[in-house]
């Protein structure tokens, strides 16, 4: 069965922090993982990942996939509130539309 | 660009009853997927329209079901509903199925509350 696992699901740090988000992932057909962050409703797409070992970044956040390993890391630096958020990693089955997501974690930015 | 919209944000149903939800995607897209987010499960993958046909399907009961009209609009259907199914449900739309991967753009969702 597919399955993608996060860790940790909670985390609490201060502002200015710099945090690393967890990401393994058991997907058949593999093609891409995707991170997205959730506030209070709809995720909001943060990164696509599909090939090993190439770093994506989009301003304090970045994202890299190991394919030999199977996970993916997300970090994000100098962290502020406002990232105070759920980050959902997902698997993307080659072919499909469909997604296999992590349980999340929760990260919480305290001033 | 209007974003995916769904209706209604919230509902409040007892148990065996059951519920319509709606999806309008975004302008274009074809594509249609349904998502259930739980506490405990996260967000799992109930089915996907395209072209008014199911594509890809989840591991949930055959209480679940949905549809796809002309204008890809879709909706969602659950009869029988159980205390379980309380939850947030998410629809998400992309310009194609199959092939290279769309970006998925996600509704507000329908907040489902089961008594």
């Amino acid at each position: 069965e597919d399955k993608v696992v996060q860790s940790p699901l909670s985390l609490v740090v201060h502002e200015g922090d710099t945090v690393t988000l967890n990401c393994s992932y058991e997907v058949t057909n593999f093609r891409s993982l995707l991170w997205y962050k959730q506030e209070k409703k709809a995720p909001t797409f943060l990164f696509m990942l599909t090939s090993s070992g190439i770093e994506k970044k989009s301003g304090r956040l970045s994202s890299i996939l190991d394919k030999k390993e199977l996970f993916s890391i997300l970090n994000i630096t100098a962290t502020q509130t406002g990232d105070s958020a759920v980050y959902l990693c997902a698997g993307v089955i080659q072919g499909a539309q469909k997604l296999v997501f992590g349980q999340g974690t929760r990260l919480t930015i305290n001033p | 660009k209007a974003g995916v919209t769904q209706t209604p944000r919230y509902l409040i149903k007892t148990r065996g009853q059951q519920v319509t939800l709606s999806c309008s995607p975004i302008s274009g897209h074809r594509s249609v997927s349904w998502y259930q987010q739980t506490p405990g499960q996260g967000l799992q993958f109930l089915f996907e329209y395209f072209s008014e046909t199911q594509r890809n399907k989840g591991n949930f009961p055959g209480r679940f079901s949905g549809r796809q009209f002309s204008n890809s609009r879709s909706e969602m259907n659950v009869s029988t509903l159980e205390l379980g199914d309380s939850a947030l449900y998410l629809c998400a739309s992309s310009f194609s199925s199959g092939g290279p991967y769309n970006e998925q753009f996600f509704g507000p969702g329908t907040r489902l509350t089961v008594l």
